[in-house]
């Protein structure tokens, strides 16, 4: 069955600091992969996407991940964090028929000043 | 253009009432997608819409639950006999297409509280 799995329910980073949030999937296929940020009272924002190719992506605002299929993980990064980072980190899995997508439990940044 | 709209953003019911909720996608947009965001859930896939078709209804959780489509566009999803369990923020995406690759842009959500 198809399964995302965000070890870290609540991660707390100092501004500044550098960030990894962990994603673990379970996909039959070679997997499309996202992760989306969710900050308070808004709607779900693409940060990045994986199909194939170059297994190290960037996104928008600073942030990068890297596709690990030995690991089936896709681990989301970034150099330097900001406080307006502080939001909800979803990872998701697409269905490649459908499209439908299968979010992790998601993580909660806070950031420290 | 504007993004993916929903209506209403705040909606209070009593158990066992019906409620509507509509969601208005990006202009162009033939896939739409609705989830259901809860605290014990987390993101679920509840349907999704190819057009006026929904090929995927695998996640509506009861038969309570339905959506319908018109005209390639508006959609909305219908909770009949409302219980407490179906508290939650509904969210509404829309994509360019449907083969899994296509950015989903999400709306702002319902937030559905039943008393």
């Amino acid at each position: 069955a198809q399964s995302v799995t965000q070890p870290d329910i609540h991660i707390t980073v100092s501004e500044g600091a550098s960030l990894e949030l962990r994603c673990n999937y379970s996909y039959g296929a070679t997997p499309y992969l996202f992760w989306y940020v969710q900050s308070p009272g808004q709607g779900l924002q693409l940060l990045l996407k994986y199909f194939s190719g170059d297994t190290l992506v960037q996104g928008i605002k600073g942030f990068e991940a890297e596709f690990k299929r030995s690991q089936s993980s896709f681990n989301l990064r970034k150099p330097s964090v900001h406080w307006s980072d502080a939001a909800e980190y979803f990872c998701a899995v697409g269905a490649h028929q459908g499209g439908k997508l299968i979010f992790g439990q998601g993580t909660e940044l806070s950031v420290k000043p | 253009g504007a993004g993916v709209s929903q209506s209403p953003s705040n909606k209070v019911t009593e158990k066992g009432k019906d409620v509507e909720l509509r969601c208005d996608p990006i202009s162009g947009h033939t896939a739409l997608y609705w989830y259901r965001q809860s605290l014990g859930q987390g993101l679920e896939f509840l349907i999704y819409f190819q057009g006026n078709s929904a090929p995927d209804k695998s996640g509506l959780p009861s038969d309570r639950f339905s959506a319908e489509r018109t005209g390639g566009s508006v959609s909305t999803l219908t909770i009949q006999r409302t219980q407490q369990e179906d508290s939650a923020v509904y969210l509404c995406a829309s994509s360019s297409g449907w083969g899994g690759k296509e950015t989903q842009y999400f709306g702002p959500g319902t937030r559905l509280l039943v008393l």
